[in-house]
């Protein structure tokens, strides 16, 4: 069984700092890895993925994202927040075969400060 | 591209009464995702569908929950009998392909139960 955990249900950060959100998962085989942002009455968009390759992703908005087999987890980061990063973040992992469906972890909510 | 859409965006309904939720995928996409979040809570898997099939539903309920993706028009995810403790945001996702990995969502419907 596939499952998602962020442990952290809210991350305070100053404007201008760096940002961490953490995601750890558990999955059979190698994992296909998500992250996603949902704003105020939005859908969730889609930020960055793992799929295979380079262990440090980029993705939009300045977002990147560190693949860690070892420690089974895919943590967000930010070198500098924005007011405007304040939102909801989903991790996500879907096993590579099977069904195309993710299953997501329960958000972190990221409110940085002016 | 109108992206994902889903309506209505916003539904009320009485205990007891139907709702039903719509959801067109983006052009060209075949696959649709049905997940639900509660308040405070991330998003649960549902069902998957392709075109006249569903390919999983280990995340719908057994009773008064049930989906369709007809050859033609928009996916429905329909419930029966509602109760209070179907209130919650229903987002629909879609894919052009099983291979696909990023999900494209929608902006959600949200379901109130009086």
């Amino acid at each position: 069984a596939q499952s998602v955990a962020q442990p952290e249900d809210q991350v305070n950060v100053a404007e201008g700092n760096p940002l961490t959100v953490k995601c750890t998962y558990s999955v059979s085989g190698n994992p296909y890895l998500f992250w996603y942002v949902q704003y105020p009455n939005r859908g969730l968009q889609f930020l960055l993925k793992y799929i295979t390759g380079d262990n440090l992703v980029k993705g939009s908005y300045g977002f990147e994202a560190e693949f860690n087999k070892s420690q089974t987890s895919f943590h967000l980061k930010k070198p500098s927040a924005l007011v405007s990063d304040s939102a909801l973040y989903f991790c996500a992992v879907r096993e590579p075969t099977g069904a195309n469906n993710l299953f997501f972890g329960t958000g972190t909510r990221l409110t940085v400060i002016p | 591209n109108a992206g994902v859409m889903q309506n209505p965006r916003h539904l009320v309904r009485r205990r007891g009464q139907e709702a039903r939720l719509r959801c067109s995928p983006m052009k060209g996409h075949s696959h649709v995702y049905w997940y639900r979040q509660l308040p405070e809570e991330g998003l649960k898997f549902m069902v998957y569908l392709q075109k006249e099939n569903i390919i999983d539903e280990s995340g719908m309920p057994k009773e008064r929950f049930s989906a369709e993706f007809p050859k033609e028009g928009p996916s429905i995810l329909r419930i029966q009998q509602v109760v209070r403790g179907d209130s919650a945001a229903y987002f629909c996702a879609s894919s052009p392909d099983a291979a696909t990995s990023v999900l494209t969502f929608g902006a959600g419907s949200r379901l109130t139960v009086l």
